[in-house]
């Protein structure tokens, strides 16, 4: 696609309920991140995939939080038994290649997510 | 620990006055910086990056590696550049985030 989709881009869900939360990155583009983007506390580095390996995991605050990648494309974040303090923006970006000096981001929309 | 500090949350300044957003990081290596900027009800995108060492919209940055800071300037604010802005520093294969300073331009 043109740029980098991101669904749902709202999300409203009670305390202890799983979300998945979907990244469609720029057709070409190798280099997969998420980040999450909360009040105060800027933009946190969550995972980030190269094709469909995940060299870095540290990010991911609890072991609730997932992700995965397949066919070097679509990524799924996952969050199981969420809880109030995961409300955030769940932002994806993603780049044609993880070299110096091309580590250009393209972002997507975000993913709005509310834990009641 | 590889850090990017972005001191200022806030910061407010008159149009057609000066704007410098200051960012400090700290990297054993090589650093690699960018400034994101995010406008309002927009996506968050590419600024500029030291290695290009461009000009985007009047805004420079210029890598200081003795005093370890890429701080953004501008010499005459605008209206439109109200924003958000990030400062980011590539790590390996990671690419981590100040926490942000919103630059908020009065009339």
């Amino acid at each position: 696609g043109a740029g980098v989709s991101q669904s749902p881009s709202n999300k409203v869900t009670e305390k202890g309920k799983d979300v998945e939360l979907r990244c469609d990155p720029i057709s070409g583009h190798t280099a997969l991140y998420w980040y999450r983007q909360s009040l105060g506390q800027g933009l946190e580095f969550l995972i980030y995939f190269q094709g469909n390996s995940a060299p870095d995991k540290s990010g991911l605050p609890s072991d609730r939080f997932s992700a995965e990648r397949t066919g070097g494309s679509v990524s799924t974040l996952t969050i199981q038994r969420t809880q109030q303090e995961d409300s955030a923006v769940y932002l994806c970006a993603s780049s044609l290649v993880i070299t110096s000096g091309a580590n250009v981001l393209t972002f997507g929309a975000g993913s709005r997510l509310t834990v009641l | 620990a590889q850090r990017v500090t972005q001191p200022e949350k806030l910061l407010s300044v008159f149009k057609g006055a000066p704007v410098e957003l200051k960012c400090n990081y700290s990297y054993s290596g090589s650093p690699e910086l960018f400034w994101y900027v995010q406008y309002s009800r927009q996506r968050l995108q590419l600024l500029l990056r030291h290695i290009s060492r461009e000009s985007i919209k009047g805004f420079t940055a210029d890598l200081n590696k003795g005093e370890t800071s890429f701080h953004l300037k501008k010499p005459f604010a605008q209206e439109e550049d109200s924003a958000m802005y990030y400062c980011a520093l590539r790590r390996d294969d990671k690419i981590i985030f100040g926490k942000g300073t919103r630059l908020h331009i009065l009339p």
